[in-house]
């Protein structure tokens, strides 16, 4: 069955350092998320990526974070400058329809030291 | 605001019981509702979609009342499997990103 893959799955990092996730979304989706969740609270969105550009952020992904799709098959978040607070899980998601059903990568549990 | 709201739980069942969880949502634009769920430290995982009409999945049965903004999930005989959070989700209206409740967690004990 196809996945969402991502990596690293930990990844810990300085704060003040640049730190950047990777995933592979499913082959055939053009839809891609990020999501992140913070130890005990809720999965919270970021972004949205579609035909290449940014369709929707939420109030969480600032000037620090971005988004980039470099090749075919990889789409990456990027956090200029970690803050202690930027601990957290970050799951990717992709569908291949809009609003339709989306399926999540592992995570990668990011720690700011 | 655009939330979902959920009772957090824990619901601490023994195996074999019929257990009910109930969300609630604010966006009455959202057009999709799912239900997920996401075992300990891990990634949240589709358990089903839910229609107006209502649907079931073998023990797992969804209903959604849009008037009322209103989702449930029942389970029947619950099995140890099942412990997990229970995550509402829903779609953000316009657009395609999904609002999560904060879950309901599930301990089904022997």
């Amino acid at each position: 069955e196809p996945e969402v893959t991502q990596t690293p799955s930990h990844q810990v990092t300085q704060m003040g350092q640049e730190v950047i996730l990777r995933c592979v979304p499913i082959s055939n989706h053009l839809y891609f998320y990020w999501y992140r969740q913070i130890l005990g609270q809720k999965v919270e969105f970021l972004v949205s990526f579609y035909n290449n550009e940014i369709s929707e952020k939420s109030e969480i992904f600032d000037d620090q974070f971005s988004v980039e799709r470099p090749d075919g098959s990889n789409f990456t978040l990027k956090i200029r400058s970690t803050k202690l607070e930027d601990s957290a899980m970050y799951f990717c998601a992709s569908d291949g329809q809009w609003g339709n059903i989306q399926y999540f990568g592992a995570g990668t549990r990011l720690s700011v030291l | 605001r655009k939330e979902v709201e959920q009772d957090p739980g824990p619901f601490n069942v023994p195996e074999g019981a019929t257990v009910a969880f109930n969300c609630t949502y604010s966006n009455s634009a959202s057009q999709s509702f799912f239900w997920y769920r996401q075992d300990c430290r891990k990634e949240p995982k589709l358990l089903m979609s839910v229609y107006s009409s209502g649907n079931e999945d073998g023990r797992f049965t969804a209903q959604l009342n849009r008037a009322s903004q209103y989702i449930s999930l029942l389970i029947r005989d619950s099995k140890l499997s099942d412990s997990a959070t229970y995550l509402c989700v829903v779609n953000g209206g316009s657009q395609g990103n999904l609002i999560f409740g904060k879950g309901t967690k599930l301990s089904v004990k022997p």
